[in-house]
């Protein structure tokens, strides 16, 4: 069963208009992540929550932003998607920030902006 | 910032070969990961490493760490082209990042 859910799994948007991506959970988690993945690139990490506590990389374009609702949930909003922004989006989890404990990753949305 | 490199990007074997990945880190991290990436698809967990010489094997695949000289290997014995995909190590210190990706391919 999957423990980490992405919907959806393809999404077009419109250059421009404003998209969300979501994530869900069931393994009571307390840190969620999101990468963006360029083709033939590695993920690159966007932001973290763990738990309410939002974390931003320093060179995430502010055009990108989150929401943590509760637990289980946590979205990705793009306000005004750009040509640039076509990537596989990937959301994690994990119990901790430190400790060793693994991540585990949804299926990913790949955004395409047309 | 946290550094980590991968090598090679690219690895092109013949089957029943055996080959290492390397991954170094800058980080003073004890806690490596490995992940299968399929094309199109997500990260699939391979190995996570814990602990200096730490060593797991699953399959054809072995991954060890060293801390002390921050390096994780990832053998591969007698390749199959089921292994054909992209390999990333991962070193999670306050976050988790990603070497940059060795895309192997096995031919054969």
């Amino acid at each position: 069963d999957a423990m980490v859910i992405q919907n959806p799994r393809y999404q077009v948007t419109q250059f421009g208009k404003p998209v969300t991506l979501s994530c869900s959970q069931t393994l009571n988690h307390n840190v969620m992540y999101w990468y963006q993945q360029k083709s033939s690139q590695a993920p690159k990490l966007l932001f973290h929550y763990y738990d309410k506590d939002f974390n931003n990389e320093a060179d995430t374009p502010d055009n990108f932003q989150s929401r943590r609702p509760n637990t289980s949930f946590c979205f990705l909003d793009i306000r005004s998607p750009g040509l640039g922004d076509a990537a596989m989006y990937l959301c994690a989890t994990s119990r901790a920030r430190t400790g060793g404990t693994e991540a585990f990753f949804g299926q990913g949305t790949r955004l395409t902006v047309v | 910032e946290l550094k980590v490199e991968q090598n090679p990007l690219f690895l092109s074997m013949q089957e029943g070969k055996n080959y290492t990945i390397y991954c170094n880190y800058s980080t003073t991290s004890d806690r490596l990961y490995w992940y299968r990436q399929d094309p199109g698809k997500s990260l699939e967990s391979l190995f996570v490493l814990l602990s200096n010489g730490a060593v797991k094997q699953e399959g054809r695949l072995m991954a060890s760490l060293d801390t002390k000289a921050r390096l994780s290997t990832l053998h591969i014995t007698a390749a199959v082209h089921d292994l054909s995909a992209t390999y990333f190590c991962a070193v999670a210190d306050t976050d988790m990042r990603f070497g940059a990706g060795t895309r192997l391919t096995v031919k054969p």
